[in-house]
Formats: structure tokens, C-alpha cells, sequence
């Protein structure tokens, strides 16, 4: 069963970066899968970031809230994916999840837990 | 950017069937694009109940059905249990914004 884990810093400061790390087990980040970031504010729906393909591929959300802030990446030898989010602003406070897509479809059929990231001063 | 309109809850008592409805347009599930359905608790990972339309994972009880026509879908629960108390989001992919986009979320509480 694959299990994905997030974790991040927690707390971040309004203008700074967020660095979030995506550990996966019990599966390879080099498998026919796109690997997802999605993020939920309090009390909003799911908002989908970006995605990463272990050779490289890559494509984000270009939504004005995100555009030109978010860079995923992916290191094979350490099974994880990463986000890296800039400028960060109280909007950017959320639950940021990691999510594996299914082969084959549009649909995400593993999920982390999600770690909180809080923007304040 | 929720482009996938849901009611904000539904209820019904143990036992009882309630449906939930997704609404998109002619960029998403209006073009073909798959249907997918979450159920989430505060605090856990979401867990996919239903996906492209129709299809149940395994493990997630027949009690769950999911159908699509046009630009909505719907996931039904029959049968409900308290277990099923929880948040459902749909989510498909937009063709238009290049996206994939999630459902508002409807809370499903049972009485």
C-alpha cells in the first residue's frame, strides 16, 4: 500500500517561502504516476497546485493566487517530491496535501494527511 | 477557482439513500473528462470513493454509486451509516484552464 507523508514548517512568515516535502513508502516515485500538491484553506474547498512526473514533466496551476510562486520538483534517489511556494501572504495559509494521480486517469487515489501551513508575522 | 458546483450538505437518516450532485460545464465533465469523487475528514487523508464516473475502488462498499450525463454527476449512497458521515468533493479536469478543479464540497450529516 502506497503511503505518502508531508511535512513542512508550520509556521511562515508573510513575504517568505514555504519548502514542503512529500515522503513516499511502499511504492516508487519513478512508477507511471503523476505525483500531485493540493492545498485546502480553512473553511474553502480543495485547490489543486501542480504536478510532477519522475522524468521530469511538470505542469502547475497558472491561477492568479498561485501564478509564477510554485515550483515542484522530485528526487528519485530519496523517493519525495517537493513544493516550494514564494511570497507567501495570509491566503497562502492552508493544509497542503501530496497526492499520487492513478495511471491512466485524472483521478488521485493516494493522499498524505496533509501538513498545516500557517502565514504570520 | 471551484469551477464544480455542490450543495453545501445533504442529510438523511441511517438507512436512507442521498445523492449528491456536481455541476460543471462544457471545458470538464461537459468534455468527456473523468469523474471522481472524495470523501474527507478534518484532520485524514481524502480518500477516493468513487472514480472516471463509475468506478469503485476496491475496498469502498457497493453502498456508493456514481453516474454522469451532460456537464453534472452524482455520487448516491444507499444504505447510509453513520460512518458515511463526513465532507464529498468531486473533482474532474478542466481542458480549458488546464486544471484539474475540485467541487465546492458538500457536508453529508446523518440524522
Amino acid at each position: 500500500q502506497v503511503q505518502l507523508q508531508e511535512s513542512g514548517p508550520g509556521l511562515v512568515k508573510p513575504s517568505g517561502t514555504v519548502s514542503l516535502t512529500c515522503a513516499v513508502s511502499g511504492g516508487s516515485i519513478s512508477s507511471s504516476n503523476w505525483w500531485n500538491w493540493v492545498r485546502q484553506s480553512p473553511g474553502e474547498g480543495l485547490e489543486w497546485i501542480g504536478q510532477i512526473y519522475h522524468t521530469g514533466g511538470i505542469n502547475y496551476n497558472s491561477s492568479p493566487a498561485l501564478k509564477s510562486r510554485v515550483t515542484v520538483s522530485i528526487d528519485n534517489s530519496k523517493n519525495q517530491l517537493s513544493l516550494r511556494l514564494t511570497s507567501v501572504t495570509a491566503a497562502d495559509t492552508a493544509v497542503y496535501y501530496c497526492a499520487r494521480q492513478r495511471t491512466g486517469s485524472t483521478s488521485f487515489d493516494f493522499w498524505g494527511q496533509g501538513t498545516l501551513v500557517t502565514v504570520s508575522s | 477557482q471551484s469551477a464544480l458546483t455542490q450543495p453545501p450538505s445533504v442529510s438523511g437518516a441511517p438507512g436512507q439513500r442521498v445523492t449528491i450532485s456536481c455541476t460543471g460545464s462544457s471545458s470538464n465533465i461537459g468534455a468527456g473528462h473523468g469523474v471522481h469523487w472524495y470523501q474527507h475528514l478534518p484532520g485524514t487523508a481524502p480518500k477516493v470513493v468513487m472514480y472516471d464516473n463509475t468506478n469503485r475502488p476496491s475496498g469502498v462498499p457497493d453502498r456508493f454509486s456514481g453516474s454522469k450525463s451532460g456537464t453534472s454527476a452524482s455520487l448516491a449512497i444507499t444504505g447510509l451509516q453513520a460512518e458515511d458521515e463526513a465532507d464529498y468533493y468531486c473533482q474532474s479536469y478542466d481542458s480549458n484552464l488546464f486544471v484539474y478543479v475540485f467541487g465546492t464540497g458538500t457536508k453529508v450529516t446523518v440524522l
